[in-house]
């Protein structure tokens, strides 16, 4: 148990539609990172936020965004859908930049069709 | 660039038997080295990291030496259990920046009884 929750566990959308992913953090944690693992691939770094700002960006177009709250939950959002959007999202909390351990929750399974 | 190449699997093994997983890295910079466990439905988990070359981390049973010479971090384990089947993931992060990871495409292990 990590102590890292994300909602839904499965989500399918259609080609062009937006969709929003949520996590929550261990609490304490001023640091969260999201991943895009594709079937069969290692997991991607998308971007990292610390202190609600973005942290860091990895090769991802803008149409990935993010927010993190106060309260230590965060959100990816995805516009304008495509079909390799398809993946396993995987988010990590972790405290002091993350430079301490990462806690990974189990993910959200994306299917655009 | 920063890469992780890992060893093609499935891996299938017999219990009591010995696993050797290969990892090898390209790093621009000094990298710390992790491997990273995913269960079924989970997410994933620390295994062990190193951060400096001839270092050995281990835990569970588990091993990896940090070998900067050859650039590797081959994980290994003297007797495998059924309860280790799971992907793993081997990883680096470069110091400094949003200390992202970057992950090898993973080896799934079997272990049959």
């Amino acid at each position: 148990e990590t102590g890292v929750t994300q909602s839904p566990t499965h989500l399918i959308k259609t080609r062009g539609q937006q969709v929003t992913l949520r996590c929550s953090s261990q609490s304490g944690h001023n640091t969260v990172s999201w991943y895009q693992q594709a079937l069969g691939q290692g997991p991607q770094f998308i971007f990292q936020y610390y202190r609600e700002e973005e942290n860091g960006r990895g090769n991802f177009p803008p149409r990935f965004s993010g927010l993190q709250f106060p309260n230590y939950s965060s959100e990816l959002n995805v516009n304008a859908l495509e079909l390799d959007d398809s993946a396993l999202y995987l988010c990590a909390s972790s405290s002091d930049g993350g430079r301490e351990k990462l806690f990974f929750g189990s993910g959200t399974q994306l299917s655009v069709l | 660039g920063n890469s992780v190449t890992q060893m093609e699997g499935p891996v299938t093994l017999s219990e009591e038997a010995f696993l050797t997983i290969n990892c090898t890295y390209t790093a621009t910079g000094y990298p710390s080295l992790f491997w990273y466990v995913q269960y079924p439905g989970e997410g994933l988990q620390l295994l062990l990291k190193a951060t400096k070359a001839d270092d050995k981390g281990s835990n569970k049973g588990f091993e990896a030496t940090y070998r900067k010479e050859t650039t590797s971090f081959h994980l290994e384990k003297g007797s495998v259990q059924v309860s280790d089947s799971a992907v793993y993931f081997c990883a680096l992060r470069i110091q400094g920046g949003s200390e992202k990871l970057v992950f090898g495409k993973g080896t799934k292990l079997t272990v049959n009884p």
